[in-house]
């Protein structure tokens, strides 16, 4: 069965500052996505990260992806209070027909001023 | 392009009911797929639809159940509600094929009594 873990579950930022937020799966996998969700709100797509290798950065927000390792990353360059969201990190497994995402727990962030 | 609707935005019954929730997918997309999102259980996936045929399926009791039409608009039903089945649910829509991105509508919050 796959599991996804996100850590920290919780990440106080300050503005200005540098973070990331890690996503580790269990069984192997070929699509990694990352969402972003506001309070009350639905989830806002990422990134869909496909290959050994693969990142892909916008704005402040940057994935990586290390099927090896069964990592992913996901940076936040300079934090600024606007990314104070929920961010979600969800996988298909290879073996997987369709769309059926696995998502981690989360990780809440709030960015300080 | 208008994003994936979902209807109604708040639903409230009470526990025996039954309960049909609504998502029309992104004009094109034929891959419906539903979540569910609590607090204690995270998102958890429930079933998709691709084709008017259930192509992959969650773990959760045969209460649950869903359909899509010939025109990719999808339902999804609960019947004989519990507390637990409070819950926000989302639907998410894609064209269909592997290696994509998923779309959200705002979800459906219901509140069982």
């Amino acid at each position: 069965e796959l599991k996804v873990e996100q850590n920290p579950l919780f990440l106080s930022m300050q503005e200005g500052k540098n973070y990331t937020i890690y996503c580790n799966y269990s069984t192997t996998s070929d699509r990694l996505y990352w969402y972003r969700q506001d309070p009350g709100k639905s989830l806002e797509s990422l990134f869909v990260l496909l290959s050994n290798g693969a990142v892909k950065q916008e704005g402040r927000l940057m994935a990586s992806l290390d099927t090896k390792a069964r990592l992913s990353t996901l940076h936040i360059t300079a934090a600024v209070h606007d990314l104070s969201a929920t961010y979600f990190c969800a996988v298909v497994t290879i073996k997987a027909a369709g769309n059926k995402l696995t998502f981690g727990g989360g990780t809440r962030v709030l960015v300080k001023p | 392009k208008a994003g994936v609707t979902q209807t109604p935005r708040y639903l409230i019954k009470t526990r025996g009911q039954q309960v049909t929730l609504s998502c029309s997918p992104i004009s094109g997309h034929r891959s419906v797929s539903w979540y569910q999102q609590t607090p204690g259980q995270g998102l958890q996936f429930l079933f998709e639809y691709f084709s008017e045929t259930q192509r992959n399926k969650g773990n959760f009791p045969g209460r649950f159940s869903g359909r899509q039409f010939s025109n990719s608009r999808s339902e999804m039903n609960v019947s004989t509600l519990e507390l637990g089945d409070s819950a926000l649910y989302l639907c998410a829509s894609s064209p269909g094929q592997r290696n994509e991105k998923l779309f959200f509508g705002s979800g459906t919050q219901l509140s069982v009594l």
